[in-house]
């Protein structure tokens, strides 16, 4: 059974960091694409990155600020926020991709872990 | 960016009855070279995770009840619930992987009138 379980979410002071990570286990972590999805409170998903084997993409929205990476001997998703905005509250979901390329579904969800950016 | 509309953003609709979800993409998400709509749509439940309905536009995920289907191409799509249930009240998001930034459409919350 695939299983993700996020963890690494808080508050946290306009400008600060914090790292979340995914654990996953049920599939062979290093075969698919592995995404991260944030959703505002009382708001729709946004998609804001991806790794898969080749490369790693990110939504405009966090260029620069956000590093996704992966840990394949602890099969562990993670994502660096930087210089966090309040703009970047949300509730941020791991999604596991179809295949191991970015350009795929998402077909299993985390249950997600709250960011709240907020002096 | 490729823009996902959808429409409505709400609905009414009666246990039984049939509830039809439109998403429109502002440029075509067919591959050519597949012949593949590269576009998803997901189900969000209130305080739950999406979960995966349907991708390649018309494929249903394993599990997912045959109420649900797909239809559409290139920038125009729809998904079909033919007899409402009670458990089918939730968000639906249409979502397309054809290019970066993957990109959803807005959600239409689907209610029983």
């Amino acid at each position: 059974e695939v299983q993700l379980l996020e963890s690494g979410g808080g508050l946290v002071q306009p400008g600060g960091s914090l790292r979340l990570s995914c654990a996953a286990s049920g599939f062979t972590f290093t075969s698919y694409a592995m995404s991260w999805v944030r959703q505002a409170p009382r708001k729709g998903l946004e998609w804001v990155s991806s790794i898969t084997i080749t490369g790693t993409y990110y939504a405009d929205s966090v260029k620069g600020r956000f590093t996704i990476s992966r840990d394949s001997s602890k099969n562990t998703l993670f994502l660096q926020m930087n210089s966090l905005r309040a703009e970047d509250t949300a509730v941020y979901y791991c999604a596991k991709g179809g295949s191991s390329d970015w350009d795929n579904h998402f077909d299993y969800w985390g249950q997600g872990t709250l960011v709240t950016v907020s002096s | 960016d490729i823009v996902m509309t959808q429409s409505p953003d709400s609905l009414a609709v009666s246990l039984g009855e049939r509830a039809t979800i439109n998403c429109k993409s502002s440029q075509s998400v067919l591959y050519s070279s597949n012949y593949k709509n590269y576009l998803a749509w997901y189900q969000q439940k209130p305080g739950q995770p999406p979960k995966l309905l349907i991708y390649w536009a018309s494929t249903r995920e394993s599990g997912v009840p045959d109420r649900f289907s797909g239809s559409g191409s290139g920038t125009d799509f729809t998904l079909t619930i033919s007899s409402l249930q009670v458990e089918d009240v939730a968000v639906y998001y249409c979502q397309q992987y054809y290019s970066t930034p993957l990109t959803f459409g807005g959600g239409t919350k689907v209610e029983i009138k």
